[in-house]
């Protein structure tokens, strides 16, 4: 089983609609996060938790909101999908050494979103 | 100008070649340097560090030019199995102020046999 898990794995949806990612880890880690990947443009953070009570913007959180339910679980939420909103979307983890200090983020195996 | 610049390719390369990719960075105050790797449709995974006197992995070589602000990864006899999008990953500050990893748009290597 994956360490990083994600659902749903592909989702289409209309324009306006509400929609929830979900993202779940057995590594133990503190710090999640959430990217979206458009080709050309590379992954962007959307938003990041270093713990349960801690929730901070990234670069592009506009239209997205995020709650940190337990240690293991970051959900992502849109609550008026746009077309634009269609990507690519990755949740990740890391651990107090990785991320901005070894670089290591585990990854899940990503949310495929169409918003027609 | 994007923060961290790659060149998309693809590079598409015949079994056994070198080849390399470079990524320049704007924000001459990043501290931390990092290779990822993604295949088709997967996730992206950390495929090594950048150190300031450069570093090798087995066949794969990294290095740092903080004057020029660009990094360099050298992929010396090429495998099938290398084929994957590599991306360039630069630890800075961004907006708002937090030093937070920023992502490479990626280059996509095809190895050919």
């Amino acid at each position: 089983d994956a360490d990083v898990t994600q659902t749903p794995r592909n989702r289409i949806t209309k324009t306006g609609k509400r929609i929830m990612l979900e993202c779940s880890q057995t590594k133990g880690h503190d710090r999640m996060y959430w990217y979206r990947q458009d080709p050309g443009l590379g992954l962007r953070l959307i938003y990041y938790s270093f713990d349960v009570k801690d929730i901070n913007k990234g670069e592009i959180s506009d239209g997205y909101s995020v709650s940190r339910q337990a240690q293991a679980k970051f959900s992502l939420s849109l609550e008026s999908a746009i077309p634009n909103q269609t990507a690519l979307y990755f949740c990740a983890t890391s651990d107090l050494a990785g991320g901005l200090n070894t670089g290591e983020l585990f990854f899940g195996e990503g949310s495929r979103l169409t918003v027609l | 100008r994007k923060e961290v610049e790659q060149d998309p390719g693809p590079f598409n390369v015949p079994e056994g070649a070198t080849v390399a990719f470079n990524c320049t960075y704007s924000n001459s105050a990043s501290q931390s340097f990092f290779w990822y790797r993604q295949d088709c449709r997967k996730e992206p995974k950390l495929l090594m560090s950048v150190y300031s006197s450069g570093n090798e992995d087995g066949r794969f070589t990294a290095q740092l030019n903080r004057a020029s602000q660009y990094i360099s990864l050298l992929i010396r006899d090429s495998k099938l199995s290398d084929s994957a999008t590599y991306l360039c990953v630069v630890n800075q500050i961004s907006s708002g102020s937090a030093r937070q990893l920023t992502f490479g748009s990626g280059t996509q290597l095809t190895v050919l046999p």
